[in-house]
């Protein structure tokens, strides 16, 4: 059975620092990953989607990487501000369905 | 663009009442999911339907029921509730099966359960 762990849980930088968020799998027979973001009290936004003949994928200020070999995926945000701030989740795509992490929650302090 | 709705946002129940959580998507995507999200546990999935017609089990159906409308609809029926079955529930859709395709979430319904 997939397992997702993400590190840290919490986060809190001040604005314009670049970060990284990540996320392991002790199945790293990923097929597809996936990072959300989630505001409080709010659904899920799909941020990035890396397919399995991907290594990354950048979409603005947010690049995501995979490294199917060791079983890891990091989320690069650039020139972090105070609106990034949310709770993000990565998810294996697995078999139709997805195995999410616990999520790591990001505070950017203005 | 309304994409995925859920109805209702928060609902209390008592143990042993019965509810529907009502979820209707409208970007003509084929896959329809439940997810409850609790605290330090991530989303584990409950159900989903691949396409109109079907559905298969997920991570945690049990004490739960799933209908599939139509393309559109899928519902989540907890037929005898539990304080157990107290979290968050979300449904997502996705165009074909969440392999290849972004998921898109609705809102959320809190459900507590006394």
């Amino acid at each position: 059975k997939q397992e997702v762990t993400q590190i840290p849980a919490a986060l809190s930088v001040p604005e314009g620092e670049n970060l990284v968020l990540n996320c392991s799998f002790t199945d790293s027979a990923i097929y597809n990953l996936q990072w959300f973001r989630q505001d409080p009290g709010k659904g899920l936004t799909s941020l990035l989607l890396i397919q399995s003949s991907q290594r990354e994928q950048t979409s603005g200020r947010l690049n995501a990487s995979l490294d199917k070999s060791s079983g890891r995926s990091t989320l690069y945000i650039a020139a972090s501000q105070p609106g990034d701030s949310a709770t993000y989740l990565c998810a294996d795509t697995g078999r139709r369905a997805l195995t999410f992490g616990s999520g790591t929650r990001l505070q950017v302090q203005p | 663009n309304a994409g995925v709705t859920q109805t209702p946002k928060f609902q209390v129940l008592k143990t042993g009442q019965s509810m529907t959580l009502q979820c209707a998507q409208d970007m003509n995507h084929n896959s329809m999911y439940w997810y409850r999200q609790d605290p330090g546990m991530g989303l584990r999935l409950i159900y989903y339907s691949a396409s109109e017609g079907t559905t298969d089990k997920g991570e945690v159906p049990n004490g739960y029921n799933v209908s599939r409308l139509n393309k559109r609809e899928f519902s989540l029926r907890l037929e005898s509730a539990a304080p157990s079955q107290t979290s968050v529930y979300f449904c997502a859709s996705s165009e074909q099966d969440a392999t290849n395709e972004k998921l898109f979430f609705g809102s959320g319904t809190q459900l507590s359960v006394l």
